[in-house]
């Protein structure tokens, strides 16, 4: 069965990077686009980005651009996202989510369990 | 990108009442890329309806979603105590966003 599952609670200090690690396994990897999602706390959802792991691209939303990086190991069929320059509004779960089907623009049918980052001095 | 405006914020109701949610969209939806999610406390968002009216795998057809263009709907029929949640909706297409959120409590 397809499966998410996402490396474990970080705390960081202001300023520092945290990544990400989104392991996955039970469909082809190569196939299906994986998005970043994150959720503050009593907040909403927000989109970060995606990633096609067939070349490694990715496209990011507009608020996260130059502070986010999405990487991906075809061997290890895992996906990273890397966020640097951490501030307290950082402090979110940050999630991976897959495509309900082939192709760019799917919505998320497979979601990790979620990572929480905590931003604070 | 498209800003969505989910209304309304809140919903109580009562088990076996239904639940009408609305999403709203800053510009019309291209291919009515349009789905929706629930989230219970704690938990990852589970995917709903996409499409804007299909529903994902093992999704009772109590949930039925509709509309097109700017406006669409997520319908709950006949409610029940574990649909208590948050509801998103979300366009998936270029840039994609996500709506504000609808809560829906059972009374």
């Amino acid at each position: 069965q397809v499966q998410l599952v996402q490396s474990g609670a970080e705390v960081k200090k202001p300023g520092a990077s945290v990544k990400v690690t989104c392991k996955t396994s039970g469909y082809i990897f190569s196939n299906y686009y994986i998005h970043w999602v994150r959720q503050a706390p009593g907040q909403g959802l927000e989109w970060m980005g995606l990633i096609n792991p067939s070349d490694g691209s990715a496209t990011y939303a507009q608020r996260f651009q130059g502070r986010v990086t999405l990487t991906r190991d075809t061997s290890a069929t895992t996906v990273y996202m890397e966020l640097s320059s951490l501030r307290s509004e950082d402090t979110a779960v940050y999630y991976c989510a897959r495509g309900v089907l082939t192709g760019y623009y799917q919505p998320s049918g497979y979601w990790g369990q979620g990572t929480l980052v905590t931003v604070s001095a | 990108e498209i800003v969505l405006t989910q209304s309304p914020g809140t919903l109580s109701l009562s088990p076996g009442e239904r639940a009408t949610l609305s999403c709203r969209a800053s510009q019309s939806v291209s291919g009515n890329a349009v789905a929706w999610y629930q989230q219970r406390p704690g938990q990852a968002p589970r995917l709903l309806i996409y499409g804007p009216s299909n529903r994902a795998t093992g999704i009772p057809d109590r949930f039925r979603g509709s509309g097109s263009g700017t406006d669409f709907t997520l319908t709950l029929s006949r409610l029940e105590p574990e649909d208590s949640a948050v509801y998103y909706c979300q366009h998936y297409g270029r840039s994609p966003s996500f709506g504000g959120g609808t809560k829906v409590e059972i009374k």
